[in-house]
């Protein structure tokens, strides 16, 4: 079944202990991207690779590290959490045409709720 | 700075009702429009827009973009209580290089009662 994944699921920490969230696609697709959903402020891209070994700053990148080392994985790694990133997060994967542009739509994995205390 | 509004923020309507939805955008490198269906769980695809003035239709929903005027519709006729849910519609711009970043909005709302 294509899909991505992430875990764990739910994660609650305290402050100032590294974390990594992973992400996993089974669809081969090029675009990977993390985002934090927060009440009242949407969905904000956080970090986002294109590729193997290419990742860029989303619009909230403060925090938070990124790697893209195979195609499959794009793990989201806190160095040292903090409240304010108390979060649902999503990762999503999408095709990208020859161009450069998406093809197709972004599937979102299921999400993690993140609570630092 | 990208900027992409959606209206209204919630609104309840009874089944049977069309509706529709309003996302308008000011963004630079404008690449394309997605919409999104967000029930309990994670956003589901609905629609990807890239040129001005061509519906995408699925159903019951449908969808236009309007590059001029810069902003999207999403249209949802005879409303049933599982349309209930936050609709989000995303921009896709092109930032540097080939880089493709997304920005949405904060969704829209929607209860459909009986």
């Amino acid at each position: 079944e294509a899909q991505v994944t992430q875990n764990p699921r739910y994660l609650i920490t305290v402050t100032g202990k590294k974390l990594t969230v992973t992400c996993s696609q089974n669809m081969n697709h090029e675009y990977m991207s993390w985002y934090r959903q927060d009440p009242g402020l949407g969905l904000r891209q956080i970090y986002y690779s294109m590729n193997v070994e290419v990742t860029d700053k989303g619009d909230v990148p403060e925090g938070y590290k990124v790697s893209r080392k195979e195609k499959r994985n794009f793990p989201l790694i806190l160095e040292s959490p903090s409240p304010n990133q108390t979060s649902l997060y999503f990762c999503a994967s999408s095709l990208l045409g020859t161009s450069g542009r998406e093809r197709n739509e972004q599937f979102f994995g299921p999400g993690t709720r993140l609570t630092v205390l | 700075e990208d900027k992409v509004v959606q209206s209204p923020l919630s609104l309840v309507v009874h089944e049977g009702d069309t509706v529709t939805l309003n996302c308008s955008y000011e963004v630079t490198n404008f690449r394309s429009l997605l919409w999104y269906k967000q029930e309990k769980k994670a956003p589901t695809f609905l629609f990807m827009l890239t040129s001005s003035g061509i519906e995408k239709k699925s159903g019951r929903l449908s969808s236009i973009l309007d590059k001029k005027e810069l902003f999207s519709i999403l249209n949802i006729t005879a409303t049933q209580t599982g349309d209930s849910a936050v609709y989000l519609c995303a921009v896709v711009v092109q930032d540097t290089g080939t880089a493709s970043k997304l920005t949405f909005g904060t969704g829209t709302r929607l209860q459909v009662t009986l």
